[in-house]
């Protein structure tokens, strides 16, 4: 079977980075893109980026980028998220998911299931 | 504020047919870019309703459906069921951004 299993819960102070593991199994590892989405409380999904596992390539949302860094080792198929300079309003579900091409553009067709990370002081 | 527009909420009784919309702009839906479709249950992962605008994955009931026409894309639930209470979010690839971006999210009432 096919899955993305992620981290567990993570509490941070303002100003700490986080760092959420991906672990994917059941398919070819290299094959398929990362993407990552938040979903704040209340809010909906918010793309964060896209990291091609084939050949390390990045692209980050305009809004994360200098404080986002994400990352594929492929020798234990995993992915990772890491966030800086936390805020209180970094508070939020993080979602790994796995990119599929279509005709135009990408659909992303394998969710884990979310990593809560919670920033207070 | 995204790039994409989607209604707030729509609802239906059972077995009606809803409808949702997701209009863009020349730089994603109006370039061709295709869109995708998924529901977000309380407490669980999106899963991925329709891909590549009118596809359906293996196991997703043929109540749902999907479109795309000039710059808006849509999403049909016909025969509506209690289950089908969730929040629905099309995606699309944005040029101008340079990457993927995620409508509002609809919330689809079963009265």
């Amino acid at each position: 079977q096919v899955h993305l299993v992620q981290s567990g819960a993570e509490v941070k102070k303002p100003g700490a980075s986080v760092k959420v593991s991906c672990k994917a199994s059941g398919y070819t590892f290299i094959s398929y893109g990362i993407t990552w989405v938040r979903q704040a409380p209340g809010q909906g999904l918010e793309s964060m980026g896209w990291i091609s596992v084939y050949n390390g390539h990045t692209n980050y949302a305009q809004k994360f980028q200098g404080r986002v860094i994400m990352t594929t080792d492929t020798t234990t198929s995993t992915a990772y998220m890491e966030l800086t300079s936390l805020r209180s309003d970094d508070s939020a579900v993080f979602y790994c998911a796995r990119g599929t091409s279509s005709k135009r553009g990408y659909y992303f067709d394998l969710w884990g299931q979310g990593t809560l990370v919670t920033v207070s002081s | 504020q995204s790039v994409l527009t989607q209604p707030p909420s729509v609802s239906g009784a059972p077995g009606q047919r809803v409808t949702i919309s997701c209009t863009g702009s020349s730089s994603n839906i109006g370039a061709g870019f295709d869109v995708h479709w998924y529901q977000l249950l309380p407490g669980t992962a999106p899963k991925l309703l329709i891909f590549g605008n009118d596809n359906r994955p293996s196991g997703v009931p043929d109540r749902f459906s999907g479109s795309k026409s000039d710059i808006t894309a849509s999403l049909a639930i016909t025969g509506l069921q209690a289950e089908d209470e969730a929040d629905y979010y099309c995606q699309s690839y944005d040029s101008s951004l340079s990457g993927y971006v995620f409508g509002p999210g609809t919330t689809v009432t079963v009265l």
